[in-house]
Order: C-alpha cells, then structure tokens, then sequence
C-alpha cells in the first residue's frame, strides 16, 4: 500500500537559517506532490505544488525539490522567521480523485 | 478563489449520539468534496469523497456516512459516536492537478 514519509515529528531551528523538511513515498506514482502548511487547530493552507517533470520550485523564501527516482521531496524555507512556526504537510496526487497526506513536520523557529 | 465554510468549529457528543458536520463551498461550480479525519500527531485520513450531487465514495470502513445533496453542499453523519469517532475532521474542495481548499475544521470530542 502507499506509504508518505515525512523527516522527525518535530524541528527547531534558530531564526535565519534555513529549514528542510524531507518527503518520501513508496509504492506510489505521483503526478504531483504538494506542500501545505497547518497552524494548531486551522485547516491546512497550500503553498506549493510541483510536477512530476519538473525538479524545482519557488516561492518567496520556499524551495520545493522533487526527484521521481528517489521518490521523495525536500521542502526548504529560507532566513527562517517565527512565523514560519507551524505544521508541515506533504500531499501526493495522482490521476485519480484523491490526495494522500503525510503525518507533517512540525516547525518551530526560535528568535 | 474558494471558500470552504465548516461548523461548528468544536463539538462534544456523548457515545451513542448522532452526528451531522455540513460543509459548504463558495467560489466555485461542481466542484470534487472530501472529508479527512486527523488524529492527534498524525495525517489527514481520507473518509469520503464525492464528485457529484448524490455520488459519494468511501475510502475506509467505518462508523461514518456522507451525503451530498447539493453541488456545493457535503455532509458527514453518524447515527451512533463511538470514542474512536473523536477527532478534527476537515472539509477539502479539490480539482485534479490544482491546489485543495480546506476548511477551518470541526474539533469533535466523543464522552
């Protein structure tokens, strides 16, 4: 069956560095994976999507990776702020009607 | 852009109580509705999903159902909560390819 891992429950990191959170997935095919972001007790709000033929994307001060043949993703947010303290959700799609989530990573930017 | 409108946003029900969470969504037509459950520390767990008015598919056997009466109108019901009930579930609009919508939530607690 479809396995989503996403990197250790929870990551503390020093503002201004840079964060990376790690996706990877098994007995899986997507067509796309997606980044959402939850804050505690919100539902989770999309940040990024990229393709199965595509390596890299941007947005702002996130940086989202994808390698089909490691089947997994890496999602970076750069001179981290502790706004960006939340919740961190992959999600893989296919061709079919569903999006299957990770657990997500849990990050917490210390000033 | 969509608005996924959920209540209530928490909710406590005595085992053996019925249930009944609406979901409804603004900003778009026909649009492909999912209900997830998320556990404490743990992923989004698809429940149903629907593609339209009175078509509804179930992805995991369980004490729950759902309906769709409307286009735009998603509900998730229970004649009779079990503990294993509790939890945050979430409302999504999601279209193939494109980002998910999600709503606020609705924090159920089973006693």
């Amino acid at each position: 069956s479809q396995k989503i891992e996403q990197n250790s429950e929870a990551l503390n990191i020093q503002e201004g560095k840079t964060a990376t959170l790690t996706c990877n997935y098994t007995n899986y095919s997507p067509a796309y994976l997606q980044w959402y972001r939850q804050d505690p007790g919100r539902g989770p709000v999309f940040l990024l999507l990229i393709r199965e033929n595509e390596k890299e994307k941007r947005k702002e001060r996130l940086k989202v990776t994808f390698d089909t043949t490691l089947k997994q993703s890496l999602f970076h947010i750069t001179a981290s702020q502790p706004a960006d303290s939340a919740t961190y959700l992959c999600a893989l799609g296919g061709n079919d009607y569903k999006l299957s989530f990770g657990a997500g990573t849990t990050v917490t930017v210390r000033a | 852009s969509q608005t996924i409108h959920q209540w209530p946003a928490t909710l406590v029900q005595p085992v053996g109580s019925p249930l009944s969470l609406e979901c409804t969504v603004e900003g778009t037509s026909n649009p492909n509705l999912y209900w997830y459950r998320q556990a404490a520390g743990r992923g989004l767990q698809l429940l149903f999903y629907s593609v339209g008015i009175g078509q509804i598919s179930s992805e995991v056997p369980q004490n729950l159902s759902a309906s769709r009466p409307q286009d735009r109108q998603f509900i998730l019901s229970s004649k009779k909560l079990l503990l294993s009930d509790s939890g945050f579930y979430l409302c999504a609009s999601y279209r193939l390819n494109t980002e998910a919508f999600f709503g606020q939530g609705t924090r159920l607690t089973v006693v």
